[in-house]
C-alpha cells in the first residue's frame, strides 16, 4: 500500500503571508495526487489534481507542484477563508490520504 | 447541478449491519466511477470502497474487505454500501463522492464532488 504523509500537522501563518504544505509518498505515484481542502462540518472540495492543475472555479491563490514523490500545495497569499484542513490524495494505486494539515490565522 | 445526497447512518450495535444509500443527480451517473470516504470523529479522512462505471470492478481498503460490499444501480442513479459485523472502529461519517473516471486502469481519478455525509455509530 502506498503511505502518504504530510508536514507540518499544524499550520498558523498572518493573512497575507504564502503558504506551502508538503506531502511524500512511499513509493513514487507519478503525478497522480490531489488536494482537498476541508472546512469544519464541511464535505472536502477538490482543489488541485495531477498534481498541478486547478480544478475549474478554485481561486488562483493555489497551486500545486512536484511529481514522483515529493508534493507540495502552495496559497500565494493566505486568506481569512482559508481557513481549513487540506489533505493530499495519491490515486496511482487505488486511493489513499495524507494525514491533513490544519491551517490556523495567526 | 451535480448533487450527491447520502442517507441511511444510523445507531448499530457492534457486529451488525447497516445498508447506506447515495442518490446522485445533475450528470450522468452511469458513465462515472463512484466512491466511499468515511471520517471519524475528530480525524482524517480515509478510503473505504469504490465502484467502476458499468459496476463490474470493486476496489475495497483493507480496513473493510470482507465485512462491506459497494454496489451501484445505475437505473435508479444509485449508490450503496452495504456493511455486516460493524466494529466500534467503523464509526465514522460517511461520505460519497463521485470519481472522474469510468474506472482504475493504470491509476484510478481523484473525487470531483461529495455529499454532506451520513454518520455511523456502532456502539453498544
Amino acid at each position: 500500500d502506498i503511505q502518504m504523509t504530510q508536514s507540518p500537522s499544524t499550520l498558523s501563518a498572518s493573512v497575507g503571508d504564502r503558504v506551502t504544505i508538503t506531502c511524500r509518498a512511499s513509493q513514487s505515484i507519478s503525478s497522480w495526487l490531489a488536494w482537498y481542502q476541508q472546512k469544519p462540518g464541511k464535505a472536502p472540495k477538490l482543489l488541485i489534481y495531477d498534481a498541478s492543475s486547478l480544478e475549474r472555479g478554485v481561486s488562483s491563490r493555489f497551486s500545486g507542484s512536484g511529481s514522483g514523490t515529493e508534493f507540495t500545495l502552495t496559497i500565494s497569499s493566505l486568506q481569512p477563508d482559508d481557513i481549513a484542513t487540506y489533505y493530499c490524495q495519491q490515486y496511482n494505486n487505488y486511493w489513499t490520504f495524507g494525514q491533513g494539515t490544519k491551517v490556523e490565522i495567526k | 447541478e451535480v448533487q450527491v445526497l447520502e442517507s441511511g447512518g444510523a445507531l448499530v450495535q457492534p457486529g451488525g449491519s447497516l445498508r447506506l444509500s447515495c442518490a446522485a443527480s445533475g450528470f450522468t451517473f452511469s458513465t462515472y466511477a463512484m466512491t466511499w470516504v468515511r471520517q471519524a470523529p475528530g480525524k482524517g479522512l480515509e478510503w473505504v470502497s469504490g465502484i467502476s462505471a458499468g459496476g463490474s470492478n470493486t476496489y475495497y481498503a483493507d480496513s473493510v474487505k470482507g465485512r462491506f460490499t459497494i454496489s451501484r444501480d445505475n437505473s435508479k442513479n444509485t449508490l450503496f454500501l452495504q456493511m455486516n459485523s460493524l466494529r466500534a472502529e467503523d464509526t465514522a461519517v460517511y461520505y460519497c463522492a463521485k470519481v472522474t473516471g469510468r474506472y482504475c486502469s493504470t491509476s484510478c481519478f481523484p473525487f470531483d464532488f461529495w455529499g454532506q455525509g451520513t454518520l455511523v455509530t456502532v456502539s453498544s
